[in-house]
C-alpha cells in the first residue's frame, strides 16, 4: 500500500511569497494533519482536518491556512513567507487515533 | 497549555547498553501518549502508544515504555541497544476529548556506537 505522499519534496522561496504544499493520505484515511518541524525541534502541530472540516488548530498565525478536498487530500498554504517559516512540513494521515507520517516537504525561505 | 519535556537531548551509548529516555508532560487530564522514532533519512514512525489499561506498553524493536500517572511521565526503555537504534526519538501527548492538539517534545538524538 502507498503511504502518505507529499509534494514537492523541496522548495525554495523568497520572503513575501506564497507557498502551497500538498498531501495525499493513505487510502481509506479521512483525517490529515499538518506539522512544522524546525531543525533541532520536535514537530509542531499546525492543523488537523477530518472529513473536510477543521478539527484542530495550533498556535500559528493567520498566514497559515489549509483545506481538505473530497478525496481527503489536503493543501497547506502559507502567505507572506518569513525567513522563520523555513522548516520541514510534515503531513500525517490517520484512520483512527494512529497517525502515519509522510516524508515531508523541506521549505527554505531566502 | 500542555507541554512535553524530553530531558535528554543527546545520548551516546555503546551497543548492548541499556537505554532510558525521559518524557514528562504537563497536562493534568486524560491523555494518550506516544513515542515516535525517526531513523536517518526516513519518515517519522510510531514506536509505541499508551491509550489506557496496562501502564507498561511494548512497542516495536524491543522498546517499551511505562506510564506513571502520578509523575506525569512516559519514559522509553530498551534493555540492550543496537547500532541500528541510532535515531531521533520524540515523545508526544494528545489530550482525549476536546480540540485535537497534539504536542511533541523537542526530541532526543541517540547515537549507538558499534
Amino acid at each position: 500500500d502507498a503511504g502518505v505522499t507529499q509534494s514537492p519534496t523541496h522548495l525554495i522561496k523568497t520572503r513575501g511569497q506564497h507557498v502551497t504544499l500538498r498531501c495525499s493520505p493513505i487510502s481509506g484515511h479521512k483525517s490529515v494533519s499538518w506539522y512544522q518541524q524546525v531543525l533541532g525541534q520536535g514537530p509542531q502541530f499546525i492543523f488537523q482536518y477530518y472529513e473536510k472540516e477543521e478539527r484542530g488548530r495550533g498556535n500559528f498565525p493567520d498566514r497559515f491556512s489549509a483545506r481538505q478536498f473530497p478525496n481527503y487530500s489536503s493543501e497547506l498554504n502559507v502567505n507572506a513567507l518569513l525567513l522563520g517559516d523555513s522548516a520541514l512540513y510534515l503531513c500525517a494521515s490517520s484512520g483512527t487515533w494512529l497517525e502515519y507520517f509522510g516524508p515531508g516537504t523541506r521549505l527554505l525561505v531566502l | 497549555a500542555q507541554s512535553v519535556s524530553q530531558h535528554n537531548h543527546h545520548v551516546i551509548l555503546s551497543e548492548a547498553a541499556s537505554l532510558e529516555l525521559g518524557c514528562n508532560y504537563s497536562y493534568g487530564g486524560t491523555v494518550n501518549l506516544f513515542w515516535y522514532v525517526q531513523y536517518p533519512g526516513q519518515h517519522l514512525q510510531l514506536l509505541l502508544k499508551y491509550f489506557s489499561g496496562d501502564p507498561l506498553v511494548k512497542g516495536i524493536k524491543g522498546f517499551e515504555a511505562e506510564f506513571i500517572k502520578s509523575k506525569f511521565s512516559f519514559n522509553l526503555r530498551k534493555p540492550s541497544v543496537q547500532w541500528s537504534d541510532t535515531a531521533e526519538y520524540f515523545c508526544a501527548v494528545k489530550k482525549t476529548g476536546g480540540s485535537y492538539i497534539p504536542t511533541f517534545g523537542r526530541g532526543t538524538s541517540l547515537i549507538v556506537h558499534p
